[in-house]
């Protein structure tokens, strides 16, 4: 079955710089790749996501890149704020209605 | 914005005992999964369920576990006999299938379920 690996496990920035989480995915069959972020005690919930025929999407301060050779996709953050502390997933799926594969998840802490 | 709803928010059980966690899915998506989430580890997938049977499921949905959608709206997730190590938040999710392939899985607010 699909394996994904997350990493890092935790990333800590101060206010305005920017993150990146990197995942990698085992299974070339796999093409839709949703990222999740999921503050403390809460549910997750989508923030941006990419399918296999796009190399790169991007909305407003987010940002997701895809190499589907290397099999690696990554979550860009830019000009991060206090707001975007919290963990964030990264999950790979063969299609939008298949199980998701998530990755182990990012703890990012923004300091003011 | 319709949302899945799940109840309740926290089950405390004693082990060997059953317990029920009731999901309602937006009332449209024909998709439904469970996920459980151990303390501090990741979303793992339990079962989707389409076209009320069991689609897929993972290596932990054993025997102890079943599901069920007992009416048009609630979608339910049985452990017959509870465990310790069942001891994690519980997601509910749903997806509307529709003419994409691409579909977001909207998930609930969890319920903690706590074996003691």
């Amino acid at each position: 079955g699909e394996n994904v690996e997350q990493h890092p496990s935790t990333l800590s920035v101060q206010e305005g710089d920017s993150a990146v989480i990197k995942c990698t995915y085992s299974d070339s069959a796999s093409n839709y790749f949703p990222w999740y972020k999921q503050e403390l005690g809460k549910r997750p919930q989508l923030i941006i996501d990419i399918r296999s025929n796009v190399g790169e999407k991007k909305d407003q301060r987010i940002a997701v890149t895809l190499n589907k050779t290397a099999k690696h996709f990554s979550l860009h953050i830019t000009e991060t704020q206090p707001e975007d502390s919290a963990v964030y997933f990264c999950a790979a799926t063969k299609s939008g209605y298949s199980t998701l594969t998530f990755g182990k998840g990012t703890m990012l802490l923004v300091s003011p | 914005e319709p949302e899945v709803t799940q109840t309740p928010s926290h089950q405390v059980t004693q082990m060997g005992q059953e317990v029920i966690l009731r999901c309602v899915p937006i009332s449209n998506h024909l998709y439904f999964y469970w996920y459980r989430q151990i303390l501090g580890q990741k979303v793992e997938f339990l079962v989707s369920f389409y076209n009320n049977e069991i689609s897929e499921k993972s290596e932990i949905f054993d025997d102890q576990f079943s599901v069920e959608r007992p009416d048009g709206s609630n979608f339910t997730l049985k452990i017959r006999s509870t465990k310790l190590e069942d001891s994690a938040m519980y997601f509910c999710a749903s997806t509307f299938t529709g003419t994409s392939s691409y579909n977001e899985q909207f998930f609930g607010p969890g319920t903690r379920l706590t074996v003691l």
